[in-house]
């Protein structure tokens, strides 16, 4: 059980174009969804934090009006990567968590890697 | 200071041998620690989460040293598939507060 699906699994664009990518809870219903960044040789680092039907948190750093995150029901949120640049280019990994007895496990997606050109 | 702070490695060890890895995390208020296991160009996985009587799941086990601030995992017996990236993982209070990544440490486990 706890799976959570990403798509695309990877993506090419052009520098200027959006890009939306999709993080759905096959099994379970999502409270909570987290997005994720990671560069190579680097950590993960979490972007933003969407609870359903509400606004997401943003870290520090992390431009909400480039990186447009939307938890529209229990089992899905998206964020598109809006007027993307190579720098931009990386693993997009996103996690699902539930309310219940694991409140601290997040489930995590199997990433989404962006490259932009 | 990173909040967690793993040694890169890599850690070249043969078959058969017993590897340790520690971690050191910042926020003493910090009350979940977990270890996870990376691939190459994959999601990372929960390994075994940390508590403070310590814990073993087979091959591995987990420590937690709060007064010092450090987790270790301990790896016995490797096998050519343990190669992987271990993540240091650490969580502020219970609930839904964000997960801390550690840059992890890489093992490589030759024949």
């Amino acid at each position: 059980g706890a799976v959570v699906s990403q798509h695309p699994s990877w993506v090419i664009c052009k520098s200027g174009t959006s890009v939306k990518i999709e993080c759905r809870s096959l099994d379970f219903q999502a409270t909570t969804m987290f997005w994720y960044r990671q560069f190579p040789k680097q950590s993960l680092m979490l972007m933003a934090t969407s609870n359903e039907g509400s606004k997401a948190t943003y870290e520090q750093g992390v431009e909400k009006d480039k990186f447009l995150i939307n938890h529209a029901s229990l089992t899905l949120s998206t964020l598109t990567v809006t007027s993307a640049h190579p720098e931009d280019s990386s693993f997009y990994i996103c996690s699902a968590a539930t309310s219940g007895r694991d409140t601290d496990t997040q489930y995590f997606g199997p990433g989404t890697r962006l490259t932009v050109l | 200071r990173k909040e967690v702070e793993q040694d890169p490695g890599p850690f070249n060890v043969p078959e058969g041998a017993t590897v340790a890895f520690n971690c050191t995390y910042s926020n003493s208020a910090s009350q979940s620690f977990f270890w996870y296991r990376q691939d190459c160009r994959k999601e990372p996985k929960l390994l075994m989460s940390v508590y403070s009587s310590g814990n073993e799941d087979g091959r591995f086990t987990a420590q937690l040293n709060r007064a010092s601030q450090y987790i270790s995992l301990l790896i016995r017996d490797s096998k050519l598939s343990d190669s992987a990236t271990y993540l240091c993982v650490v969580n502020g209070n219970t609930g839904f507060q964000k997960l801390v990544f550690g840059t992890g440490t890489r093992l490589l486990v030759s024949p």
